[in-house]
């Protein structure tokens, strides 16, 4: 069975410093991989997906970045964190038959 | 522009009652539409639908896709307050299997 790991679970970092957060994938070959943020406990925003190694598509601008290394690997970066980019930040991936499922989540604060 | 729309934003009931909610869509090349309960973590997985007028059940939760009107409904019966949560749903769409979601339903039974 396929199953997504992500960490930390939790991340307080103050405003100015960098990121990373990282997503794996096991149990599947060549998913679609997302990066998602929720804030206010509501509304999946979707930041970046990938369809395959090296492929990353962005949807909103702003100082977050993705990188997909390996095929099940999906990792979201910032080289500066702003107070704004406090959140729930959640990776998800997609069979080919559709669906989605999602990794626990990491709750990131920037003081 | 691909939307999904769910209504209503917010619903208060009490033990015992049933509950319907409402979920639309506009998406190019519709794949499947998902339901999601979110509790204070990751949003986990209820349903999956592609095809027209087939009820799919869970125990109290079932959901049932229209592709003509474009539209799903979940429907909760005999509500506990442990259905408490956010509903989510979403369409799986286009030939990037991209998940486009709402904003959620905020349900809240009170004893």
């Amino acid at each position: 069975s396929q199953t997504i790991h992500q960490w930390p679970a939790t991340l307080v970092q103050p405003v100015g410093s960098p990121l990373s957060l990282e997503c794996t994938v096991e149990g599947t070959s060549n998913p679609n991989l997302y990066w998602y943020r929720q804030a206010a406990g509501r509304g999946l925003q979707l930041l970046f997906y990938s369809v395959g190694i090296g492929q990353i598509s962005s949807e909103v601008p702003q100082n977050l970045s993705a990188s997909r290394p390996q095929d099940r690997q999906f990792i979201l970066s910032s080289k500066k964190l702003l107070l704004s980019d406090s959140g729930f930040y959640l990776c998800a991936w997609s069979p080919l038959a559709g669906g989605g499922y999602f990794g626990p989540g990491t709750r990131l604060l920037v003081l | 522009e691909d939307k999904v729309v769910q209504s209503p934003l917010s619903l208060v009931v009490h033990e015992g009652d049933t509950v319907t909610l409402n979920c639309s869509y506009e998406v190019t090349n519709f794949r499947s539409l998902l339901w999601y309960k979110q509790e204070k973590k990751a949003p986990t997985f209820l349903f999956m639908l592609t095809s027209s007028g087939i009820e799919k059940k869970s125990g109290r939760l079932s959901s049932i896709l229209d592709k003509k009107e474009l539209f799903s409904i979940l429907n909760i019966t005999a509500t506990q307050t442990g259905d408490s949560a956010i509903y989510l749903c979403a369409s799986n769409a286009g030939n990037n299997r991209k998940l486009i979601w709402g904003l959620g339903t905020s349900l809240a039974v009170n004893p």
